[in-house]
């Protein structure tokens, strides 16, 4: 157990749905990062939170958003979903948000299905 | 974007051999590589990190070596476990991205 919960397990939504994902990071973690990772193109890194601000930013869809709460939890929203928004979403979170210092701790991740 | 890109999708070890698997990175300009051990179900965790300033590094049971002349990483685990069958990727960081291979499939065959 990593100590990084996401909620929910599993998300079954049909196309053009809007969805929010959660995250709750390690005790004493100040980032957040977000993941996607579905077959045909493996892991990406999709965006970083740090303290509440945004840190860096990866290969995330304009209809993609997320934001990092006063008590560091974080939120994916996910809109107009689509067919091949379908994935595994994963949460990391790391002490000081540093990408190239930092350990990064993954969450069990949520399982999108969009039918 | 940038290619990160494993040599085998499946390797297959007899328990208590060692396993080597291997890693390809295209940007010269990476500076920190991470190999990361995925169980079914579960999210990656961690197993070892080095710099691009370093050509080996060794953790419990497991190396990982950096050839920058040729961009190419390896993970080296020792005395394979049945508790090492997992897929496992590397990843590499530059500029405030991380880019990550596709992933090779370890069984351990008791």
């Amino acid at each position: 157990d990593s100590g990084v919960t996401q909620t929910p397990k599993h998300l079954i939504t049909a196309t053009g749905q809007r969805v929010t994902l959660r995250c709750s990071p390690r005790s004493g973690d100040l980032s957040v990062y977000w993941y996607q990772q579905s077959l045909d193109q493996g892991l990406q890194f999709l965006i970083q939170y740090y303290n509440g601000e945004e840190r860096a930013k990866g290969n995330i869809l304009e209809r993609f958003s997320a934001q990092q709460f006063p008590d560091l939890h974080s939120e994916l929203n996910l809109s107009s979903l689509e067919l091949g928004d379908s994935a595994l979403y994963f949460c990391a979170s790391s002490p000081w948000g540093q990408m190239d210092t930092d350990t990064q701790y993954f969450g069990p991740g949520t399982r999108l299905t969009v039918l | 974007g940038e290619s990160v890109g494993l040599h085998l999708p499946t390797l297959s070890v007899q328990e208590g051999d060692n396993s080597i698997i291997n890693c390809a990175y295209s940007n010269s300009a990476s500076d920190y590589f991470i190999w990361y051990k995925q169980e079914s179900g579960k999210g990656p965790q961690f197993i070892i990190d080095i710099r691009s300033n370093m050509d080996k590094r060794q953790g419990q049971r497991v190396t990982v070596l950096l050839n920058k002349t040729v961009k190419h990483l390896s993970l080296q685990i020792a005395a394979t476990q049945p508790g090492d069958s997992a897929v496992y990727f590397c990843a590499e960081h530059e500029e405030w991205q991380f880019y990550f291979g596709t992933g090779t499939s370890l069984t351990v065959i008791p």
